[in-house]
């Protein structure tokens, strides 16, 4: 079955870099678009990033460009975020999903890790 | 940026059906996906495009999705449905996914 595990979460002082890990298992890893999202306390969901299976195409949202980036290594069955500037706002659960999509007009997310925390305090 | 609009909250008693709806504009000509979230635990998708269950989901769930309006409906609803709710489109004017804000279902 899918199962989908981050990591790498924790307490960063504001400024600071983070980078979170997801790794994927139960499906080839390599041939599916995946995604962060991440939840504030009390909040809903924010979607962040995608990346496409070869990791050749990418999209994110306005509110992290040009401070958080995803990747991945399909070698390792890994996805990644990496995090830098980051701000008391950016204080979340982080999810990573597995996407599916439908002739790439819509996309949705079937498989979700159980989430990991960034606190972003002094 | 396209927007999607849920009630806050919905309350329903066990054994009365449940509407959530999803607001957003001309949103039937895109495609809708609904996640269900309990407390404390990640999203669990229970329709995709507009009216799709995954398997596992139980048929007491559907969806539909016309005009300005998308509706995710609960018939006979159970306490473990209680959750928050939340809707989902892919825009793609900007290539993003938006989310609603999600609607919490309280089962009186």
């Amino acid at each position: 079955q899918v199962q989908l595990v981050e990591s790498g979460g924790g307490l960063v002082q504001p400024g600071g870099s983070l980078r979170l890990s997801c790794a994927a298992s139960g499906f080839t890893f390599s041939d599916s678009y995946m995604t962060w999202i991440r939840q504030a306390p009390g909040k809903g969901l924010e979607w962040l990033s995608m990346i496409s299976g070869p990791g050749s195409v990418m999209y994110g949202a306005d509110s992290v460009k040009g401070r958080f980036t995803i990747s991945r290594d399909n070698a390792k069955n890994s996805l990644f975020l990496q995090m830098t500037s980051l701000r008391a706002e950016d204080t979340a659960v982080y999810f990573c999903a597995r996407v599916k999509a439908a002739a790439a007009i819509s996309w949705w997310f079937d498989s979700w890790g159980q989430g990991v925390l960034v606190t972003v305090s002094s | 940026s396209y927007v999607l609009t849920q009630p806050p909250s919905v309350s329903v008693a066990p054994g009365e059906p449940a509407r959530i709806t999803c607001g957003g504009k001309k949103i039937g000509t895109a495609s809708v996906h609904w996640y269900q979230q309990k407390p404390g635990q990640a999203p669990v998708l229970v329709i995709y495009s507009d009216s799709d269950r995954p398997s596992g989901i139980h048929e007491r769930f559907s969806g539909s999705n016309s005009g300005n309006t998308a509706t995710l409906s609960i018939s006979r609803v159970e306490v473990g449905d209680e959750a928050d709710y939340y809707c989902q489109v892919w825009d793609s004017r900007s290539d993003h996914v938006v989310f609603g804000g999600g609607t919490k279902l309280t089962v009186l």
